[in-house]
């Protein structure tokens, strides 16, 4: 059974700060992993998607890495801004035919402080 | 982008009331759309996987008479929570794929909070 775990749980940096957030997933055999922010009370926002042939993306201010073999991925955001403040997750799509399911990690609450 | 509609967004009611919640994707069409449960500080946990006209598929340990899922059409899914107690209230999130491979991100609702006194 895959299992996503992230780390820190939470995350305080003042603005301007550089910062790595950090996800796990146990099943290297997996399609693809999404970052996804989510504001309280709301639903997701699709930040980056990795293929599993990919091992990096990079949005704007964001970069996303991935190594399959180690099963890790990293989110770095860059010069971070008190907008960026949100829970950050992570999800592997796993791979097997006709799947296409997401596993969910717990989350990283990050808070940029201004 | 691509948008996902969820409503209602938010829903109070008594214990034994019937509840449903609509997703709609509303600029592509969804061939399979999934429910999500999420419990506060816990991750999203995938409830169903529904087809459209077809039976979902539930996960294990998700009663399917308790959560009766529809998807009648490429752009409609409603989950309907039967005869809701307070171990039901929770956050439930929907979302949406279009095309059926890899590339594709799921697009998320905004999700719907539901409080069962």
């Amino acid at each position: 059974k895959q299992e996503v775990t992230q780390i820190p749980a939470a995350l305080s940096v003042p603005e301007g700060e550089n910062l790595v957030l950090n996800c796990s997933f146990t099943d290297s055999a997996i399609y693809n992993l999404q970052w996804f922010r989510q504001d309280p009370g709301k639903g997701l926002t699709s930040l980056l998607l990795i293929q599993s042939s990919q091992r990096e993306q990079t949005s704007g201010r964001l970069n996303a890495s991935l190594d399959k073999s180690s099963g890790r991925s990293t989110l770095y955001i860059a010069a971070s801004q008190p907008g960026d403040s949100a829970t950050y997750l992570c999800a592997v799509m796993r791979s097997g035919a006709g799947s296409y399911q997401l596993t969910f990690g717990k989350g990283t609450k990050l808070s940029v402080i201004p | 982008g691509a948008v996902v509609s969820q409503h209602p967004s938010w829903v109070i009611c008594k214990s034994g009331t019937s509840v449903k919640i609509e997703c709609r994707s509303l600029d592509f069409q969804a061939t399979t759309m999934f429910w999500y449960r999420q419990f506060p500080k816990q991750s999203l946990m995938l409830m169903a996987t529904s087809n459209e006209g077809s039976k979902a598929t539930y996960e294990q340990g998700v009663e399917k008479d308790k959560f009766l899922i529809n998807h009648a059409s490429l752009t409609l899914s409603t989950l309907t929570v039967t005869s809701a107690h307070p171990e039901d209230s929770s956050f439930y999130i929907c979302s949406a794929i279009g095309q059926l491979n890899s590339n594709q991100p799921q697009h998320f609702g905004d999700g719907t909070r539901l409080s069962i006194l």
